[in-house]
């Protein structure tokens, strides 16, 4: 149990175009879904949190018109990177939780963004 | 910043041995949880201890927690080479109801066979 997604798992794209990245939570409701950013050898940089049909919150110094969130059901959320520069190039990892079930998070497997 | 600091940043251990990684971080926390990361996979949750807890085992990990000193210890026993991976730490805040963490910069584990 427990199953998070992501789609793609990776994806290149040209610079200035948008690129949309789903979360999907398989066997449970996530009440709240999470994005981070991973660079290489460096740690998980938490981005925004959602909470099903509400706005997310972003983290300090993350450009909510850059990245936006969609957070439609209990089990979709969506992070696009609009206008896509090389330096957003990254790998991008989202998490869920059931917010009845617990503190711990549940991680999908990735999505690596190559902008070129 | 809220994230933790894990020491060390990497390290190299023949199987059969323990290895101990540590976590420090700088803010009033409800929880702390380990990770572990596989090279460019996602990450799994390995085990959460609550901040009036002082130790916790999992099988062959053992957590303690020094709230008066903002740290945090991962003893993995009697180590494989497939537990080869990065290991994160990661703080949940207190008085939050989001459930937010806040990541360490991680442990690189390596274990000859």
């Amino acid at each position: 149990g427990a199953v998070v997604s992501q789609h793609p798992s990776w994806v290149i794209c040209k610079s200035g175009t948008s690129v949309k990245i789903e979360c999907r939570s398989l066997d449970f409701q996530a009440t709240t879904m999470f994005w981070y950013r991973q660079f290489p050898k460096q740690s998980l940089m938490l981005m925004a949190t959602s909470n099903e049909g509400s706005k997310a919150t972003y983290e300090q110094g993350v450009e909510k018109d850059k990245f936006l969130i969609n957070h439609a059901s209990l089990t979709l959320s969506t992070l696009t990177v609009t206008s896509a520069h090389p330096e957003d190039s990254s790998f991008y990892i989202c998490s869920a939780r059931d917010r009845g079930q617990g503190l711990e998070q549940f991680f999908g497997p990735g999505t690596r963004l190559t902008v070129l | 910043s809220q994230q933790g600091e894990e020491d060390p940043q990497a390290l190299s251990i023949q199987e059969g041995e323990n290895a101990t990684m540590n976590c420090s971080y700088k803010t009033s926390i409800n929880n702390l949880q380990w990770y572990r990361q596989n090279s460019g996979r996602g990450l799994v949750h390995l085990i959460l201890i609550r901040s009036n807890e002082r130790e916790k085992h999992s099988g062959r990990l053992r957590v303690t927690l020094d709230t008066s000193k903002k740290s945090s210890s991962l003893l993995i026993t009697a180590s494989r080479a497939a537990d080869t991976a990065s290991y994160f730490c990661a703080t949940g805040e207190r008085g939050s109801t989001l459930g937010r963490l806040y990541f360490g910069r991680g442990t690189q584990l390596t274990v000859w066979p």
